[in-house]
Parts: C-alpha cells; sequence; structure tokens
C-alpha cells in the first residue's frame, strides 16, 4: 500500500524555469492538499482540492496553480520559480470519519532555486 | 486570528519523559491532532484528541487538552532516540473550510 506517491524526491530549478510537482494517493481520498515547509514557519497550505474537480487556494497560493487531474492525482506547478520558492512540499490526502479527517503525508519534494 | 504555537526544541535524556507543549487560538476545533516527522520523511499522524476529552493514554503517549487554556499537550514516557522528530500539533479545520492549522512543529531530541 504505497499511500502518498510524490515526484521528484530533489529539484533544482533557475529562476523562471518551470516544473510540475506531482502527487499521487491509492487511498481513494476525496480531499487532496500540497503545503510548504519553512523552517521556523510549520505547515503552511499552498492550494486544495476537497473532492475531483475542485481546487481551492490556500494561504500562499501565488506563483502556484494545480490540477486535480482525477481522484488520485494532485499536481502543483510552478510557471516561473523564484528563490522565495525553495521549500519543501509535501501533498498529503484525507480521509473522512465523522468529524475527524485525519491527512496523509507524502515523502515531500525539496525544491531549490537559485 | 487562528494561530498555533510550539517551542521550537526541546532536549532530554534517552528514558526520561518529553513534554511538548502546544497553545491554540480557535475553541471550536474539533479535534486536536499530533504529527510527528522524521528526518527526510513526510509527517504521520501520531495521535489525536476529541475536544470534549481531557486525556487520552496511547501506550506509551499521553496527550492532555485544557480547553479553559487552550493548551495541548504530548507526553512521552520512556523516551527513546527513535523519538528524535518534529512533532506538529494542529487543529481540524474551522467549519466549512479544509484548513487545518499546524503550529511551527517543536524538535525533539533524545540524548543517548
Amino acid at each position: 500500500n504505497a499511500g502518498v506517491t510524490q515526484t521528484p524526491k530533489f529539484q533544482v530549478l533557475k529562476t523562471g524555469q518551470s516544473m510540475t510537482l506531482q502527487c499521487a494517493q491509492d487511498m481513494n481520498h476525496n480531499s487532496m492538499y500540497w503545503y510548504r515547509q519553512d523552517p521556523g514557519m510549520g505547515l503552511r497550505l499552498i492550494y486544495y482540492s476537497a473532492s475531483e474537480g475542485t481546487t481551492d487556494k490556500g494561504e500562499v497560493p501565488n506563483g502556484y496553480n494545480v490540477s486535480r487531474l482525477n481522484k488520485r492525482e494532485f499536481s502543483l506547478r510552478l510557471e516561473s520559480a523564484a528563490p522565495s520558492q525553495t521549500s519543501v512540499y509535501f501533498c498529503a490526502s484525507s480521509e473522512f470519519r465523522g468529524l475527524s479527517e485525519k491527512l496523509f503525508f507524502g515523502s515531500g519534494t525539496q525544491l531549490s532555486v537559485l | 486570528g487562528e494561530d498555533v504555537e510550539q517551542s521550537l526544541f526541546l532536549s532530554v535524556r534517552e528514558g526520561d519523559s518529553s513534554v511538548i507543549n502546544c497553545t491554540y487560538t480557535d475553541s471550536s476545533s474539533t479535534y486536536l491532532y499530533w504529527y510527528k516527522q522524521e528526518p527526510g520523511a513526510g509527517l504521520q499522524l501520531l495521535t489525536y484528541i476529541f475536544s470534549n476529552m481531557d486525556m487520552k493514554q496511547d501506550q506509551r503517549l499521553t496527550v492532555l487538552l485544557n480547553k479553559k487554556d487552550k493548551h495541548l499537550s504530548l507526553r512521552i514516557a520512556d523516551t527513546q532516540t527513535g523519538d528524535s522528530a518534529i512533532y506538529f500539533c494542529a487543529e481540524s479545520p474551522p467549519s466549512g473550510t479544509y484548513k487545518y492549522i499546524f503550529g511551527t512543529g517543536t524538535r525533539l531530541k533524545v540524548l543517548a
């Protein structure tokens, strides 16, 4: 059972380059999320998809776009990378059990923008 | 506004108890969570507590919730070197949203 799979694990970009981070989950979860993690700032929500066919902005959406390709896959795109986007990116998905919605995380993508 | 605060670092000796603290602001949170992040990995759910509970025990883990003071703590008994990690507390999303609120994380270092 793979859970949440992210690719790539590491990426180095030059300022202005574009790239797409891929995420897939095999748990049949409805909701999927993209977070970034920066030192001393915890996790900040970039975008989320409550269900297939919908996406919404989170706390820090500027400079990013997302696509919920199907129920399994949720990608994050940087159209023109900036050094401020150097971070560790996590994809997550959630199941709904009553009011307890637990998050399941991928192992992360470490992105450096030079 | 919503905010979840944690101290950044904690160092304990192997075999001692660790207590990681968290304060939160949204009193309407239904669930409060503790996640563990090991080096180079994503976050894994460690335990969670329903907001109408005061305490939850799960093997070496004890979660205490003081709703009046909006204070959450995680106690790890007999701390082992494998417990070295970053621990995040989090609040369940406010009603009608999907926005979990995470603390900044506490880095626990266990000394042999």
